[in-house]
């Protein structure tokens, strides 16, 4: 069954530097997300992207995020300068249609930032 | 954001009998509604959805039902399997949005043998 993969599994990163997530979503999916769970806390969303453009984005969502699919199979998050407070599982998800269709997630990046 | 609650946090139930997790929303703009189940250090894996045109649906052993004038749904598995203990998370999207997912706190469901 075709699944979500992420990359790395964990990623250790000092405070201000910048962190790349990856994700490689289902082949025949159009829509993509990402979210992500403090610990402790629920699974929030953070931003939706269709035919290369963010479609809608969370408050948590600033101009330190960004997201992009450089090559038609990866789907990137980037912070640029993390703070202590971006320490989370990051979750990417995908779905083939953006309603009445389920999203199916990776396994998940646990950031952690010193 | 409390749109989608979970009241439960954990819920022990005998291996062979009825597990119930319960879930409550505000949003009346919500029209999807999805369960997921997520073990550590996985993410949360699909179950079971139901479109709020339906009062019922049904897979295997889980049964989703929704209560819309309450603004209630449910999730019902049966027989409960050792298998199924894991975190099950409710979530809710809204129509005319970009299918982003609200989701509640989770529920910990441990299946006793």
């Amino acid at each position: 069954e075709p699944e979500v993969t992420q990359t790395p599994s964990h990623q250790v990163t000092q405070m201000g530097q910048e962190v790349i997530l990856r994700c490689v979503p289902i082949s025949n999916h159009l829509y993509f997300y990402w979210y992500r769970q403090i610990l402790g806390q629920k699974v929030e969303f953070l931003v939706s992207f269709y035919n290369n453009e963010i479609s809608e984005k969370s408050e948590i969502f600033d101009d330190q995020f960004s997201v992009e699919r450089p090559d038609g199979s990866n789907f990137t998050l980037k912070i640029r300068s993390t703070k202590l407070e971006d320490s989370a599982m990051y979750f990417c998800a995908s779905g083939k249609e953006y309603s009445n269709q389920p999203q199916h997630f990776g396994d998940g990046t646990r950031l952690s930032i010193l | 954001d409390q749109q989608v609650k979970q009241n439960s946090p954990s819920l022990s139930v005998q291996e062979g009998r009825i597990s119930i997790l319960n879930c409550d929303y505000t949003n009346s703009m919500f029209d999807y509604f999805l369960w997921y189940k997520k073990y550590p250090a996985e993410g949360p894996t699909f179950l079971i959805s139901i479109s709020s045109i339906k009062d019922k649906n049904e897979d295997g052993r889980f049964t989703v039902f929704l209560n819309k004038s309450a603004k209630h749904l449910s999730l019902h598995i049966v027989p409960s399997q050792p298998g199924d203990s894991a975190v099950y998370f409710c979530a809710a999207s809204a129509a005319g949005n970009t299918g982003k997912l609200i989701f509640g706190q989770g529920t910990t469901l441990q299946v006793k043998p």
